[in-house]
């Protein structure tokens, strides 16, 4: 398999602008979970989702970000508008509940910087 | 709620040194633990886990084992290398927690840096 596959992996815009970030989950998975990393908050989920289902997104910091999954081997997470203070690395993660175990399997992670 | 506690970085240590990171967590129900690791660059990877009390997880030379009566679960290895040089988290799975099956709770991670 060839894991969770993420898109872009790096990102410039400008403040203001409209962000789409891709992902590609592990097929036969069930559970598809967005998150943001910076230095100053560490590691924070933002939303995730259960057969396409967003079931939490009380850590989507405002309304400014939204995020979809139209099907089980696409999600996206949007930001409109951008601003600074959302420079980030965005990672996604899959996880598959039949396992037994809920382990998550990470993308490479989306590089943004708003300038 | 559920909650990671680990021990704040960064470690530094020279090669061959033995290595321990603590980590302790506060869960409602009957966990399961994680320890993830993030080379420099890249997304966090699965190092070992543990579903229940006394076991024992292990990979790539590093042990963990799940501590119930002290609520623990620390990292540990005999001699590490630099390319042992990371980012490494616990984290927790309580599918109890909130109803929620799925969801990993992740302590704030801690940088080790191994010297040559």
């Amino acid at each position: 398999d060839a894991g969770v596959i993420q898109s872009p992996r790096h990102e410039v815009t400008e403040m203001g602008q409209e962000v789409t970030l891709r992902c590609k989950p592990i097929s036969g998975h069930d559970y598809l979970f967005w998150y943001r990393q910076t230095m100053m908050r560490g590691l924070e989920l933002l939303i995730y989702f259960n057969n396409n289902v967003p079931i939490d997104d009380s850590g989507m910091p405002e309304d400014r970000f939204s995020a979809k999954m139209p099907n089980a081997s696409f999600s996206t997470l949007k930001i409109q508008p951008s601003e600074p203070r959302d420079s980030a690395v965005y990672f996604c993660a899959s996880s598959s509940i039949l396992a037994g175990v809920s382990e998550q399997y990470f993308g490479p992670g989306t590089r943004l910087t708003v300038t | 709620g559920d909650s990671v506690t680990q021990m704040e970085g960064p470690v530094t240590l020279s090669e061959e040194a033995f290595l321990t990171i603590n980590c302790t967590y506060t869960a409602t129900g009957y966990p399961s633990l994680f320890w993830y690791v993030q080379y420099p660059g890249e997304g966090l990877q699965l190092l070992l886990k543990a579903t229940k009390a006394d076991d024992k997880g292990s990979n790539k030379g590093f042990e963990a084992t799940y501590r119930k009566e002290t609520t623990s679960f620390h990292l540990e290895k005999g001699s590490v290398q630099v390319s042992d040089s990371a980012v490494y988290f616990c984290a927790l799975s309580d599918p109890w927690y909130g109803g929620s099956q799925g969801n990993l709770i992740f302590g704030k991670g801690t940088k080790l840096s191994v010297k040559p």
